[in-house]
């Protein structure tokens, strides 16, 4: 049962233009989102992160969209850069209790072409 | 600024052998977690711990076992490996679970079993 579902395996994007990463999830008990990003045989980098009392978070070119509706979150990039490529996981977790611990999706690869 | 640090970085172990993974969190982080990403797969949550206790259980095997130093450091112990216990496994630490911070990971550990 994959609760964090990111439906598309890969993507690929011309340098300068937007890349759109989506992410699905199915528990409505998630409400803290983060997005990752990760080169191979390295761990994972925090990129950023948006809580369900946002709809928006935004850091550089760097932008997470939240449709708690919908259970849908989104992560903007723009302008898309070369050194972008690389997996993006996204993760969500519970806030409060005991069970805080993320869960991921399978990640999207993205490849940046010059 | 510290990150997280992970060590070994890479471990070859034969079957039925044991390995201990070590974790040191970024200083001041209260909360340790371990997961395993197995080839073309996403992590998955092992084990957590806050101050010192275990505060959340994953898909861990019974031959694992891992503990929260007084120093918060952390060490995942595997024993019986089997060839499937081949992954990287990352750590990742945060402050206070309870509330909305992003956890950080290390670079991982790649265990190997021949």
């Amino acid at each position: 049962d994959q609760q964090v579902k990111q439906n598309s395996p890969s993507l690929s994007v011309q340098e300068g233009r937007i890349s759109i990463l989506n992410c699905d999830y199915t528990n409505s008990m998630f409400d803290y989102f983060l997005w990752y990003k990760k080169y191979p045989a390295e761990g994972p980098t925090f990129l950023i992160s948006i809580s369900s009392i946002k709809d928006k978070n935004e850091d550089g070119r760097f932008t997470v969209f939240l449709n708690k509706s919908a259970k849908h979150l989104s992560l903007h990039i723009v302008p898309s850069q070369p050194g972008d490529s690389a997996v993006y996981f996204c993760a969500a977790r519970p806030s409060g209790g005991s069970n805080y611990k993320l869960t991921f999706g399978k990640g999207t690869l993205l490849t940046v072409n010059p | 600024a510290a990150g997280v640090i992970q060590s070994p970085r890479h471990l070859i172990k034969e079957k039925r052998e044991t390995a201990t993974l070590k974790c040191y969190p970024i200083p001041r982080h209260d909360t340790v977690y371990w997961y395993q990403q197995g080839p073309g797969q996403d992590p998955q949550f092992l084990i957590s711990f806050y101050e010192k206790m275990q505060s959340d259980k994953g898909s861990i095997p019974d031959r694992f076992s891992a503990q929260q130093f007084s120093d918060y450091h952390s060490e995942l112990n595997m024993s019986s490996l089997e060839l499937g216990d081949s992954a990287l496994y990352f750590c990742a630490s945060s402050l206070d679970y309870r509330r909305n911070t992003e956890a950080f990971f290390g670079q991982g550990t790649r265990l190997t079993v021949v």
